[in-house]
């Protein structure tokens, strides 16, 4: 069986602030992990995937199998960042997601 | 491009009848995904379809259903409903490769009374 975990329901940081946002994942095969954002009043929309290893928004997140993690991270918040982030397992599995909060 | 579009945008229902929702992918894309968003529940993976197939199905009852026609648009149907059925239903259209990203719809939000 597949399952995401999203530890942090909410999460508020000020701006300027590092940012993480935890994704941790449990699936027997070879995983392929992403990130959706969904912006205030905006659809759903991919953040970045795991094989692309690109940074988007100033965002990254390094898969880590040993410890079977996904983590989002961003080293300096804005605030156009708050929105709710979702870690996602081959695509299907989801979890439960994330609001960021950045306070000015 | 246009987007994935879903309607209708809001459907009010009451509990036992029946709901139909629909979707029409990215041009392009075969595949169509749903998902159900309930309040503190995130994203509940409902129903896969791929070139007019059930490829896959959540964890959901017999009573939530669906198929894809020949231009890959799609259909919802949700049968005797249920007042825990209130959601955004949320449709999303990938390539139809293993593993392609989604690009979601605005979703349709059913509320049953």
């Amino acid at each position: 069986a597949q399952r995401v975990t999203q530890p942090e329901k909410l999460l508020s940081v000020f701006k300027g602030a590092p940012v993480e946002l935890k994704c941790n994942y449990s699936y027997s095969g070879s995983p392929e992990l992403f990130w959706y954002v969904q912006y205030s009043r905006q659809r759903l929309q991919l953040l970045l995937r795991h094989i692309s290893r690109e940074s988007i928004k100033g965002f990254t997140a390094d898969l880590n199998k040993g410890e079977t993690s996904f983590h989002l991270k961003k080293p300096f918040a804005q605030e156009e960042d708050s929105a709710m982030y979702y870690c996602a397992l081959n695509g299907v599995t989801f979890g439960k997601g994330t609001h960021l909060i950045i306070q000015p | 491009e246009a987007g994935v579009t879903q309607s209708p945008t809001h459907l009010i229902k009451t509990r036992g009848q029946q709901a139909t929702l629909r979707c029409s992918p990215i041009s392009g894309h075969t595949s169509v995904y749903w998902y159900q968003q309930a309040l503190g529940l995130g994203l509940q993976f409902l129903l896969w379809y791929d070139e007019g197939e059930e490829r896959n199905r959540g964890n959901f009852p017999p009573r939530f259903s669906g198929r894809q026609f020949p231009n890959y648009s799609s259909e919802l149907n949700v049968n005797a409903l249920e007042l825990e059925d209130s959601a955004l239903y949320l449709c999303a259209s990938s390539l139809g490769q293993e593993n392609s990203p989604l690009h979601f719809g605005n979703g349709t939000r059913l509320t049953v009374t």
